[in-house]
């Protein structure tokens, strides 16, 4: 497609399930990033994708959460067991180099009750 | 702490003036890149300059970037109301694995 797609857009979900979130990079482009924000605040590095090398799990917050990157396209983060805390726009992004920047999906607002 | 430090945290202004957003940063760098941000959704990648690189024009947006006192500012001349939105500075760390590191942002409110 032309842009990075996230999907879904809006998520709420009860405490204690398992979330995916989806990521549907521009075609080509062979980093994958994944960043969270909360309200108001900056955004923290989750998982980085490059090729077909091993990700970056380095900003991952705990082992709730994982992500995989199939075929080297599309991304998909889990959460299982949510906490409240987890509660945070998720965002996407993916580029051919960080010397022309990030294209960023829209993002998935995930609430969690 | 964050890499990169935005300031102000807030700035609001009327239309026509000129807005100035700060960033700081900690470790070298190989570039710095501004984004933009419209409700709290995706950012846009507004202009990016490279550590041997001074200054950097892009229309009405002017970025500067002092690598001896590790910052950068970002000036929007002639602001409109459209430009209302949280600001973004973010850091590629040299030896880093090439994944940015954004600050906190400076929202801008431009009043008609």
């Amino acid at each position: 497609g032309a842009g990075v797609s996230q999907s879904p857009s809006n998520k709420v979900t009860e405490k204690g399930k398992d979330v995916e979130l989806r990521c549907d990079p521009i075609s080509g482009h062979t980093a994958l990033y994944w960043y969270r924000q909360s309200l108001g605040q900056g955004l923290e590095f989750l998982i980085y994708f490059q090729g077909n090398s091993a990700p970056d799990k380095s900003g991952l917050p705990s082992d709730r959460f994982s992500a995989e990157r199939t075929g080297g396209s599309v991304s998909t983060l889990t959460i299982q067991r949510t906490q409240q805390e987890d509660s945070a726009v998720y965002l996407c992004a993916s580029t051919t180099d960080s010397n022309y920047g990030y294209t960023f999906g829209s993002g998935t607002r995930l609430t969690v009750v | 702490s964050q890499q990169g430090e935005e300031d102000p945290q807030a700035l609001s202004i009327q239309e026509g003036e000129n807005a100035t957003m700060n960033c700081s940063y900690k470790t070298s760098i190989n570039n710095l890149q501004w984004y933009r941000q419209n409700s709290g959704r995706g950012l846009v990648h507004l202009i990016l300059i490279r550590s041997n690189e001074r200054e950097k024009h892009s229309g009405r947006l002017r970025v500067t970037l002092d690598t001896s006192k590790k910052s950068s500012s970002l000036l929007i001349t002639a602001s409109r109301a459209a430009d209302t939105a949280s600001y973004f500075c973010a850091t590629d760390v040299r030896g880093s694995a090439r994944q940015l590191t954004f600050g906190s942002g400076t929202q801008l409110t431009v009043l008609p």
